[in-house]
């Protein structure tokens, strides 16, 4: 079966740092993947998405590329702002992004000014 | 545009007493989805329904629960009777048709924090 699988947290940095956060894959055929974001109080909202490998998705300065050969997803950003603490969720949909999202355990971002 | 809705947020009960939730997705979303967040996990898929079919429900522990979506828009999801492992916060969402390449673009609502004693 489907299954996600993205670093544990928490994960602590100062603003401005650069941040990565590891999501790897297992799937069968070709998946849609997908990082939602969760901020403090607020309910699960899509990041970013890609359908297809090579595809990179990109959103507010975070980039993820889809990486068909190692199985991969990782979350990307260069310079990261308080506002960015959250919680994130790696996800993947089969069935040409149809079925039902199968997420990672998600991995909680703490920025200190 | 009006988001996800869902009641109640809140709901505590007894083990072995039952339990409904409700959903209103966005107008215009053909699929919708019931979610079960047990704390420090994610997500874990329930159900699916496009329109008022069930596409999924190949992880709904049939024997305690139930959904319906009558009418293609409204949802419900029972849990009857609960246990203490079904804490947890259910999450609906919804999103465009599965034949519209925009389905797995899903919009959550707030959710319904279930506590059983």
């Amino acid at each position: 079966g489907n299954s996600v699988t993205q670093m544990e947290g928490p994960v602590t940095l100062s603003e401005e740092a650069f941040l990565t956060i590891n999501c790897t894959y297992t799937a069968t055929g070709y998946p849609s993947l997908f990082w939602y974001v969760q901020y403090p109080g607020e309910g699960l909202q899509l990041l970013l998405k890609a359908t297809k490998a090579d595809d990179k998705g990109s959103n507010k300065g975070f980039e993820a590329t889809y990486r068909k050969e190692t199985t991969s997803f990782h979350l990307e950003k260069g310079s990261v702002q308080v506002s960015d603490s959250a919680v994130y969720f790696c996800a993947l949909s089969s069935g040409g992004g149809a079925d039902g999202l199968t997420f990672g355990k998600g991995t909680h971002l703490i920025i200190q000014p | 545009e009006a988001g996800v809705a869902q009641s109640p947020r809140y709901k505590i009960i007894e083990k072995r007493q039952s339990v409904a939730f409700w959903c209103n997705p966005i107008s215009g979303h053909a699929t919708l989805y019931w979610y079960q967040q047990i704390l420090g996990q994610g997500p874990k898929l329930l159900i699916q329904f496009q329109n008022n079919g069930v596409v999924d429900d190949s992880q709904l522990p049939k024997d305690r629960f139930s959904a319906e979506r009558l009418k293609g828009v409204d949802s419900t999801l029972k849990i009857q009777p609960a246990k203490l492992e079904d804490s947890a916060v259910y999450l609906c969402a919804s999103s465009l048709a599965r034949t519209s390449g925009r389905a797995g673009e899903q919009y959550f609502g707030p959710g319904t924090r279930l506590t059983v004693t």
